[in-house]
């Protein structure tokens, strides 16, 4: 079957416009993360939705950052007044459940943003 | 403060040798360890999962072991390929905060012909 999707799969933008970027997650997955990852370095948490509870957003760098789900599909992570370190790959995860993170998170293909 | 400390940060070795991936946190309560493989330009996919009372697990020729009373892991490759050379990736869960795991720096393998 299809695995994580995500569009673009390259942004370039610049300095304080805003951006969206897509991810459709495996079909039936009830958990959904992004995370960011910069040239070199690890992955960071940035949100995680789990069914319909309220979201965990604790991983937000600013209010800039802000991110939806419709129902246990599509969701979209937005970026507004884009800075240059906002440059990074923004990756998207599912899996089948949340809680204690045991259910293996599929990763989508990333989305490079690049901020001018 | 949750922390996952991968070592070596970097590692080059000959295709057909072994190599070991060190994993040290301090994730508590511990639920469970994950490490991943991710090529370069492309999402991290899972090798191994595990809980609490696994010590080992092996896909292919990737072994995983785990020692919960020390809060280490390791990640053994076997006979490598060219096809290993990625970065390594650990990652681990605890009981508290579910959704949100902890995730190394990795180890990015290097497999020379």
């Amino acid at each position: 079957g299809a695995g994580v999707s995500q569009s673009p799969s390259n942004k370039v933008t610049e300095k304080g416009k805003d951006v969206e970027l897509r991810c459709d997650p495996i079909s039936g997955h009830t958990a959904l993360y992004w995370y960011r990852q910069r040239l070199g370095q690890g992955l960071e948490f940035l949100i995680y939705f789990q069914g319909n509870s309220a979201p965990d957003k604790s991983g937000l760098p600013s209010d800039r950052f802000s991110a939806e789900r419709t129902g246990e599909s599509v969701s979209t992570l937005t970026i507004q007044r884009t800075q240059q370190e906002d440059s990074a790959v923004y990756l998207c995860a599912s899996s089948l459940g949340g809680g204690q993170g045991i259910h293996e998170q599929y990763f989508g293909p990333g989305t490079r943003l690049t901020v001018t | 403060k949750n922390q996952v400390e991968q070592s070596p940060q970097s590692l080059i070795i000959l295709e057909g040798k072994n190599c070991t991936l060190q994993c040290n946190y301090t994730v508590s309560p511990f639920s469970n360890l994950r490490w991943y493989k991710q090529d370069t330009g492309r999402g991290p996919v899972s090798l191994t999962i595990m809980t609490f009372s696994e010590n080992t697990k092996s896909n292919g020729r990737y072994t995983a072991t785990l020692d919960a009373d020390t809060k280490q892991s390791s990640l053994h490759i076997t006979a490598s390929q060219l096809s290993d050379s990625a970065s390594y990736i650990c990652v681990v869960s605890g009981f508290t905060n579910a959704g949100k795991s902890t995730f190394g720096d990795g180890t990015t393998l290097t497999v020379k012909p």
